[in-house]
C-alpha cells in the first residue's frame, strides 16, 4: 500500500515557538506538497516541491518556509508560529515528471496544529 | 484565489438514492478536473478525474459530468451508502500545475 506519512498527529504549540511538520512519502514520487484545511476554506496550498531542493511557494506561503533535502521527505517549517496558524496541515505527494505533475495527489492523514 | 467552488456546502441523502454535487469553476483556461474524498479523521482520497475534452466520466458507482458552456462540474453518486458520507472536494489543475481546492460539500447518508 503506498503511504503518506505525517510525523505527526496533534500538536499544540505556543505562539513565538518554531514548528516542524515531517512528511515522508514511500511512492519514490518526485512531487509534493503541503495544503492546510480550514472549515469553510477548503485546501490551500502553502508550497510546493518538484524535486529534491526545488520549492515554488503556493497561495499562502507567508509565516512558513519548506525544506526538501531527500526525494521521500518534505518538512514544513513555521519560524515563530503565531495562533492564525492553529489549523490542519497536509502533506500530499504525486507522480509525474518536474513541472508536470498528475492530478492524482496522495495524502497523508494530516496533522492539527493549536497555536496557543 | 480559488477557482473552483461547490454550491451547497452540506447535502443530506437517503441511502439508496442518487446524489449529485456540484461544483462551478470560473478559469475557462482549466482543462483538468479531479473530485477527492475526505472521511472523518483521514486526508483526501482521489475519485475521479476528467479532462476537457470529456463532457462524461465514469467510474465504480460514481460519474462524473462536464459542462463547458457554463463552467460547471457535477460528481454523481448512485446508489448512496452510508460509506458514502464524507466531505467531497472538487479541484482544478491552473496553468502552473497547481491543484486547487473547493471549500467541499459535506454529504451525509440518512439511514
Amino acid at each position: 500500500d503506498v503511504k503518506v506519512t505525517q510525523s505527526s498527529r496533534y500538536l499544540v504549540k505556543r505562539t513565538g515557538e518554531k514548528v516542524f511538520l515531517e512528511c515522508v512519502q514511500d511512492m519514490d514520487h518526485e512531487n509534493m506538497f503541503w495544503y492546510r484545511q480550514d472549515p469553510g476554506l477548503g485546501l490551500r496550498l502553502i508550497y510546493f516541491s518538484y524535486d529534491v531542493k526545488m520549492k515554488e511557494k503556493g497561495d499562502i506561503p507567508e509565516g512558513y518556509s519548506v525544506s526538501r533535502e531527500k526525494k521521500e521527505r518534505f518538512s514544513l517549517i513555521l519560524e515563530s508560529a503565531s495562533t492564525n496558524q492553529t489549523s490542519m496541515y497536509l502533506c500530499a505527494s504525486s507522480q509525474g515528471l518536474a513541472g508536470v505533475p498528475t492530478g492524482e495527489l496522495f495524502f497523508g492523514e494530516g496533522s492539527r496544529l493549536t497555536v496557543l | 484565489g480559488e477557482s473552483v467552488g461547490l454550491h451547497l456546502p452540506t447535502l443530506s441523502v437517503q441511502e439508496g438514492d442518487n446524489s449529485i454535487i456540484n461544483c462551478a469553476y470560473s478559469n475557462s483556461a482549466s482543462d483538468y478536473f479531479i473530485w477527492y474524498k475526505q472521511e472523518s479523521g483521514k486526508g483526501p482520497q482521489f475519485i475521479i478525474d476528467i479532462r476537457s475534452n470529456m463532457d462524461k466520466r465514469q467510474g465504480q458507482r460514481v460519474t462524473v459530468l462536464l459542462n463547458k458552456t457554463v463552467k460547471h462540474l457535477s460528481l454523481q453518486i448512485a446508489a448512496t451508502q452510508p460509506g458514502d458520507s464524507a466531505v467531497y472536494f472538487c479541484a482544478d489543475l491552473d496553468n502552473d500545475y497547481k491543484l486547487s481546492f473547493g471549500a467541499g460539500t459535506t454529504v451525509t447518508v440518512r439511514a
